[in-house]
This record gives structure tokens, C-alpha cells and sequence, in this order.
């Protein structure tokens, strides 16, 4: 199984809005609503910041947001934050009952 | 609130096997859950590894299958992981997660240990 194909980068100042791709195949991402999506600043363990495509867990803030449109899903940041600098990496559940993880994408805040 | 915490050798040499334990505290390893581990070579992404649920049901990645075994002792609450014929490139952190497989998310995580493979 190849991984999700996240950009490498990304960056925006204070305040603006970023988007995270992660395209995969039907057989991952275009099939299944099991995608999800985890922040990991340097040293950590990794977050869980949005499942099942667009739900936040509790504690997570209402600038993230998630959504679907046939095999790639989006991250967006709205109104970015210092804190949000961090590596975020998606993941889906596959048709072969494993799971994917994408490349992963730096957030870089100006 | 579960909690999940890796333990194992730092160090293994090459050809050999990893082993790794990841205790649960604060749920049981045998609710309605299944329990995974990730791996996340030193600036790189992560890489799932593989799942067991408490009945010893196994899933795991088709490129890592022929090496990996993960069981688990639900009298101790935690599961384990090995990796066999092990190279530098197995040289990674090594999460484990609790995985809820219905919904395909992974939270919480334990912090991670890292495992170095050298001679």
C-alpha cells in the first residue's frame, strides 16, 4: 500500500487560513468516511485532531475543519495561530482492512 | 482516561528481533476497542504497523506481514509487539495507539520510544 500524498509544506501568517490535501486512492480515501488527521509538534507523540473526516474531538478548537471530495480529503486551519506549527499527517482505513498514513505536511507559521 | 506507555530495548542488533510492550492503565485491553502500533523512522512519516484486537484478531501491514507478530496478554493489560530480521532501516520511533477500527482513528498514543538497530 502507498501512502496518502500530503504537500511537503504549507505556511501562512497569523490570522490567515491553510488547507492540507491528501489524496489517495477508492481503494483508501474514496471509499470509506475512516479518515483522519493528527498534529505532531517536534518531540511528540501525535494528536488526533479530526476523524471521520470532518468531527473534532473534544478539546480540539473549532478553527480545524475537515472535509471529503472523492479520493482526496482537506485539513483546513482557519484564523492560524503560533500553536499551530506542527507536522500533520492524515490517515484512512483501506479496502484490504489496513490503514494509510500520508507523507505528512509542515505548517509554518510566518 | 486510558493511557498507553511503550517499553522495550533501545538497542537492537542486526538480524535480530524487536520486542516491545505497550501497557493500557486506566481501561481494559478487552473493551470494544482495537490496539495498534506506528512507527515513524527519524525524520520521516509514520508507517501503521499492525492491530490486534483483545480476541488475538490480527491485521497487519502486507509489507512488514512476513516480519511482524503482535499478541496480546489481557491478564496484564497489554499487548506486544515483535519484529523480526531486523535492519538500520527499522531503526524508528515506536508508538502504540489505541485504534478505534469503526471509525479508523488512533487516540490516545503513548509518547513513543525509540528503538535503534546497530551492532
Amino acid at each position: 500500500q502507498s501512502a496518502l500524498t500530503q504537500p511537503p509544506s504549507v505556511s501562512g501568517s497569523p490570522g490567515q487560513s491553510v488547507t492540507i490535501s491528501c489524496t489517495g486512492t477508492s481503494s483508501d480515501v474514496g471509499s470509506y468516511n475512516r479518515v483522519s488527521w493528527y498534529q505532531q509538534p517536534p518531540g511528540t507523540a501525535p494528536k488526533l485532531m479530526i476523524y471521520e473526516v470532518s468531527n473534532r474531538p473534544s478539546g480540539v478548537p473549532d478553527r480545524f475543519s475537515g472535509s471529503k471530495s472523492g479520493n482526496t480529503a482537506s485539513l483546513t486551519i482557519s484564523g492560524l495561530q503560533a500553536e499551530d506549527e506542527a507536522d500533520y499527517y492524515c490517515s484512512s482505513y483501506t479496502s484490504s482492512s489496513t490503514y494509510v498514513f500520508g507523507t505528512g505536511t509542515k505548517v509554518t507559521v510566518l | 482516561q486510558v493511557q498507553l506507555q511503550e517499553s522495550g530495548p533501545g538497542l537492537v542488533k542486526p538480524s535480530g528481533t524487536l520486542s516491545l510492550t505497550c501497557a493500557v492503565s486506566g481501561g481494559s485491553i478487552s473493551s470494544s476497542n482495537w490496539w495498534s502500533w506506528v512507527r515513524q523512522p527519524p525524520g520521516k512519516g509514520l508507517e501503521w504497523i499492525g492491530e490486534i484486537y483483545h480476541s488475538g484478531s490480527t491485521n497487519y501491514n502486507p509489507s512488514l506481514k512476513s516480519r511482524v507478530t503482535i499478541s496480546v496478554d489481557k491478564s496484564k493489560n497489554q499487548f506486544s509487539l515483535k519484529l523480526s530480521s531486523v535492519t538500520a532501516a527499522d531503526t524508528a520511533v515506536y508508538y502504540c495507539a489505541r485504534d478505534r477500527r469503526a471509525a479508523g482513528w488512533f487516540d490516545p498514543w503513548g509518547q513513543g520510544t525509540l528503538v535503534t538497530v546497530s551492532s
